[in-house]
């Protein structure tokens, strides 16, 4: 089955500054790579998600780039906020295998003001 | 609201109790998930509903067993649980079994004693 590995799990960033987060997933034949923003106590909430037939994909300060031949795929937030703290999941699913997201550790971010 | 509701959001139950857990999404869609979220551990999927049927059980225990009467409600029915399922119980929703963004609900946080 899919194995979605999430890097690194603590990311503390001053505010203003950038954020990477970086996945990879081993089945070649995933094809959907959404990212989920969790917030403390909250419900995880879908932010962008980027499709194997894109490489990059941008929405206001938030952009996710995927690598299909490394099999890997990143988040990238720019300008950092405060409101930006919260733990991040990436995730990673097939058509033909239903849409079975499998999810990364998580990555706990925190923008310091 | 999200259109995902569950409830209880939150149970303390012993491990001879019996108690359900229960999922409604107000969306339209018609494929419905359980997630199992521990500290420290990836979303774990639980079982898929796609239009009522049962798709996926993803090696999961019989002390858990779920119910999907209707594409719009979704229940996880617990029985002798063990004090290592307390966990944050995810609900969620999307169109259909094809690749795509889910909704979540709140989460039902339980507790084993």
């Amino acid at each position: 089955g899919e194995n979605v590995e999430q890097h690194p799990s603590t990311l503390s960033v001053q505010e203003g500054d950038s954020a990477v987060i970086k996945c990879t997933y081993s089945d070649s034949a995933s094809n959907y790579f959404p990212w989920y923003k969790q917030e403390l106590g909250k419900r995880p909430q879908l932010i962008i998600d980027i499709r194997s037939n894109v490489g990059e994909k941008k929405d206001q300060r938030i952009a996710v780039t995927l690598n299909k031949t490394a099999k890997h795929f990143s988040l990238h937030i720019t300008e950092t906020q405060p409101e930006d703290s919260a733990v991040y999941f990436c995730a990673a699913s097939r058509n033909n295998a239903g849409n079975m997201l499998t999810f990364g550790g998580g990555t706990r971010l925190m923008v310091k003001p | 609201e999200t259109g995902v509701t569950q409830t209880p959001r939150h149970l303390v139950m012993g491990m001879t109790n019996k108690k359900s857990l229960k999922c409604e999404q107000h969306l339209g869609h018609n494929a419905m998930y359980w997630y199992k979220q521990s500290a420290k551990k990836p979303l774990e999927l639980m079982f898929v509903y796609n239009f009522k049927e049962q798709t996926e059980n993803n090696s999961v225990p019989s002390r858990f067993s779920p119910e999907c009467p209707n594409s719009s409600h979704l229940f996880l029915h617990l029985h002798t649980l063990q004090p290592e399922d307390s966990a944050l119980y995810l609900c969620a929703s999307s169109q259909d079994a094809r690749a795509g963004g889910y909704t979540f609900g709140s989460g039902t946080r339980l507790t084993v004693v």
